[in-house]
C-alpha cells in the first residue's frame, strides 16, 4: 500500500537558518505530492504541491521538488522565521484513487529568535 | 468565504455511548473527506464522499463507524458503542471535486472516550 515517511522531529533551528525536512514515499502509479502545515491552534493548510515528476512546488519561501528516481519530496527553506514554527506533514494522493490522502506522521519545527 | 466547520469542537463521552460528529464543507464543494488523527501521528483516511455517495470507505476501522451525506453537503460521522481507542481528533476536509484539487481542512473535533 501507499506510505509516507518523514524525518523524525522535533527540529529546532535559529532564525535565518536553512531548513530541510526529508520525506520519502512508497506508492504505485504516479501520485501527487503535498506538504501541509499546521500552525498552533489551527487546522491543516496546504503549503505546496507537485503533481508530476521533476515539478517544483513553492510557497512562502518553501520549496519541494518531486523526485521520482529517489521517491522523495524534501521540504526546504533558505531562511526560517519564528513564524514558521509549526508541524509539517508530507502527503500523497494517487492518481487512480485521488480522493484519499496518505500522510506522514508530521515533523514539529521550532524556530528560536 | 466561510471555511470548513466542524461541530462540536470537543466531545467527551463514556465508553459504550453513541456519538455523532458533524462537518459543514465549503459551499459548492462536491467532495468531502473524513480523517482521524491520533496524537503524534498524521491524519489517517476514513472515508470520502463524492456528492451523496461514499466513493471510498476503505479506511473505516470497523462496522461501529458510519458516515452519511444525504444531501451532498453536510456530513455526519457516527460512532456506535465507543471505545477508549476511538479517542482522537477527527478531521473533515472538502474539495472542489476529487482528484488532485486542494483539500481544505476544518479545525477538527477532539473526541475523548472515558
Amino acid at each position: 500500500g501507499n506510505s509516507v515517511t518523514q524525518m523524525e522531529g522535533p527540529v529546532t533551528l535559529s532564525e535565518e537558518a536553512f531548513l530541510t525536512i526529508n520525506c520519502t514515499y512508497t506508492a504505485t502509479g504516479y501520485p501527487s505530492l503535498f506538504w501541509y502545515v499546521q500552525y498552533p491552534g489551527e487546522g491543516l493548510q496546504l503549503l505546496l504541491k507537485a503533481t508530476k515528476a521533476d515539478d517544483k512546488g513553492s510557497n512562502k519561501g518553501f520549496e519541494a521538488t518531486y523526485r521520482k528516481e529517489t521517491t522523495s519530496f524534501h521540504l526546504e527553506k533558505g531562511s526560517v522565521q519564528v513564524s514558521d514554527s509549526a508541524v509539517y506533514f508530507c502527503a500523497l494522493r494517487r492518481g487512480t484513487n485521488a480522493g484519499k490522502s496518505t500522510f506522514g506522521d508530521g515533523t514539529t519545527l521550532t524556530v528560536k529568535p | 468565504g466561510a471555511g470548513v466547520s466542524q461541530t462540536p469542537s470537543n466531545k467527551v463521552t463514556e465508553k459504550g455511548k453513541y456519538v455523532e460528529l458533524r462537518c459543514d464543507p465549503i459551499s459548492g464543494h462536491t467532495a468531502l473527506y473524513w480523517y482521524r488523527q491520533s496524537l503524534g501521528q498524521g491524519p489517517e483516511f476514513l472515508i470520502y464522499f463524492q456528492g451523496t455517495g461514499a466513493a471510498d470507505d476503505s479506511g473505516l476501522p470497523n462496522d461501529r463507524f458510519f458516515a452519511v451525506r444525504p444531501e451532498g453537503s453536510v456530513s455526519t460521522l457516527k460512532i456506535q458503542r465507543t471505545e477508549r481507542g476511538d479517542s482522537a481528533m477527527y478531521l473533515c476536509a472538502s474539495s472542489n471535486e476529487a482528484g488532485h484539487n486542494e483539500q481544505f481542512f476544518g479545525p477538527g473535533t477532539r473526541l475523548t472516550v472515558l
